[in-house]
């Protein structure tokens, strides 16, 4: 199985700030990585899919970037409504695997 | 507008059994693969299982930890998706989703909003 894993786990930060999450996978995935954000009591909402393309209607402060093994999401500038927790997922090869999470806080 | 409504969730004694079903509207559903996800109280997400679309002979995939206890299966004709869930155990307690699967990608684009499985005796 591939494993991925997520740094930080927990990431406290200022609304306004840039913030930056990684997901490393256990060998290579190509591009076949999505993130989701998923806020308390709701389900996950698809962010990002193929490493890099923001999903339809999803602000342009997201961004994702990697291949391979090492990806990235970044949120330009943070607003109130951002702080969730967000999972990497790959795609490449059953089973499909997430990421632990990231916790996002309000510093 | 494309919706994913769950249900059939409930509480259930270790050993028994419970079908989810999901109800998929606004979109062609025959198009698209769809998964089953769960996530236990205070966790992280995990996949149970796949099912494709008819072009690709509504094959499976299913996490090992459900494989041979769960199946998943679909009605296109009713817009619906099932999961038979059989010999429950209580580490199985959780929400489960069930998410479409993007054309091309596979990622999941769209979500329902849950259904609780609570398996304690």
């Amino acid at each position: 199985d591939i494993q991925l894993t997520q740094s930080p786990s927990f990431l406290s930060a200022s609304v306004g700030d840039r913030v930056t999450i990684t997901c490393r996978a256990s060998r290579g995935i190509s591009s076949y990585l999505a993130w989701y954000q998923q806020k308390p009591g709701k389900a996950p909402k698809l962010l990002i899919y193929a490493a890099s393309t923001l999903q339809s209607g999803v602000p342009s402060r997201f961004s994702g970037s990697g291949s391979g093994t090492e990806f990235t999401l970044t949120i330009s500038s943070l607003q109130p409504e951002d702080f969730a927790t967000y999972y990497c997922q790959q795609l490449s090869s059953y089973p499909i695997t997430f990421g632990q999470g990231t916790r996002l806080e309000i510093k | 507008e494309v919706q994913l409504v769950e249900s059939g969730g409930g509480l259930v004694q270790p050993g028994g059994s419970l079908r989810l079903s999901c109800a998929a509207s606004g979109f062609t559903f025959s198009d698209h693969y769809m998964d089953w996800v769960r996530q236990a109280p205070g966790k992280g997400l995990e996949w149970v299982a796949r099912t494709r679309n008819k072009a690709n002979s509504y094959s499976t995939e299913y996490a090992a930890s459900v494989k041979g206890r769960f199946t998943i299966s679909r009605d296109d004709s009713k817009n619906s998706l099932y999961l038979q869930m059989n010999s429950l155990k209580t580490e199985d307690t959780a929400v489960y989703y069930c998410a479409r699967g993007a054309v091309g990608t596979r990622d999941f684009d769209y979500w329902g909003q849950g259904t609780l499985v609570t398996v304690s005796s």
